[in-house]
């Protein structure tokens, strides 16, 4: 079966660094995207990552290794505003988006 | 640009009553919409995928005579919940993809549905 796996609940300090991890293993691969959900609105598009390495955008990041199954996303100098869910995806085959159940980040002063 | 709407974005009925929802490609044209519902603290579900023009594909465990899907234009995908009852209460959000792009998809703010 296709699965994404990705922490339940992350906690970090406004002005820190965080890493969110994300596992996948689906049927095919044709990208990876990571998006922000604020709580009752719809998700908004971070990155995607389709070629192994590092893509930068401002304060965050994400990394892709496809021979792992493995990509990450980092956020720096959080603010107040980055708590909110964190949805890794992955565009399988059928060029079908596989969901995980997103990462909730709270951000502590 | 690549902006979709969603209308309305909230809805309260009484159970058994019908609920349109529709999602709207503002600025471009979307040969294919996608429907997803989404729990509270779950993750998005796809319910379905809509194409242009011809019949939707649901996913499984997806009513079709429930969820009626139209997507009659490259614009514009409505959603039709049938019958509603309460536990169809959900956050409905579609989405929509680019013609000829296989990659983003844009999504529309969501809909909130509170069936009574």
């Amino acid at each position: 079966g296709q699965n994404i796996d990705q922490p339940t609940e992350m906690t970090a300090t406004e002005g820190a660094i965080v890493q969110i991890n994300c596992t996948y293993q689906t049927s095919g691969f044709n990208g990876l995207f990571w998006y922000q959900q604020h709580a009752g609105e719809a998700p908004t598009f971070l990155s995607y990552n389709v070629l192994d390495g590092l893509e930068e955008k401002g304060r965050f990041s994400s990394f892709l290794s496809r021979s792992k199954g493995y990509s990450y996303l980092l956020l720096k100098e959080l603010q107040m505003k980055d708590s909110a869910s964190y949805l890794c995806a992955v565009l399988d085959s059928n060029y079908q988006l596989i969901w995980g159940a997103g990462t909730k980040l709270i951000i502590k002063p | 640009g690549a902006v979709v709407s969603q209308h309305p974005s909230w809805v309260i009925c009484k159970s058994g009553t019908s609920v349109k929802i529709e999602c709207r490609s503002l600025d471009f044209q979307a040969t294919t919409m996608f429907w997803y519902r989404q729990f509270p603290k779950q993750s998005l579900m796809l319910m379905a995928t809509s194409n242009e023009g011809s019949k939707a594909t649901y996913e499984q465990g997806v009513e079709k005579d429930k969820f009626l899907i139209n997507h009659a234009s490259l614009t514009l995908s409505t959603l039709t919940v049938t019958s509603a009852h309460p536990e169809d209460s959900s956050f409905y959000i579609c989405s929509a993809r680019l013609a000829g792009d296989y990659n983003e998809q844009f999504f529309g703010p969501g809909t909130r549905l509170t069936v009574l």
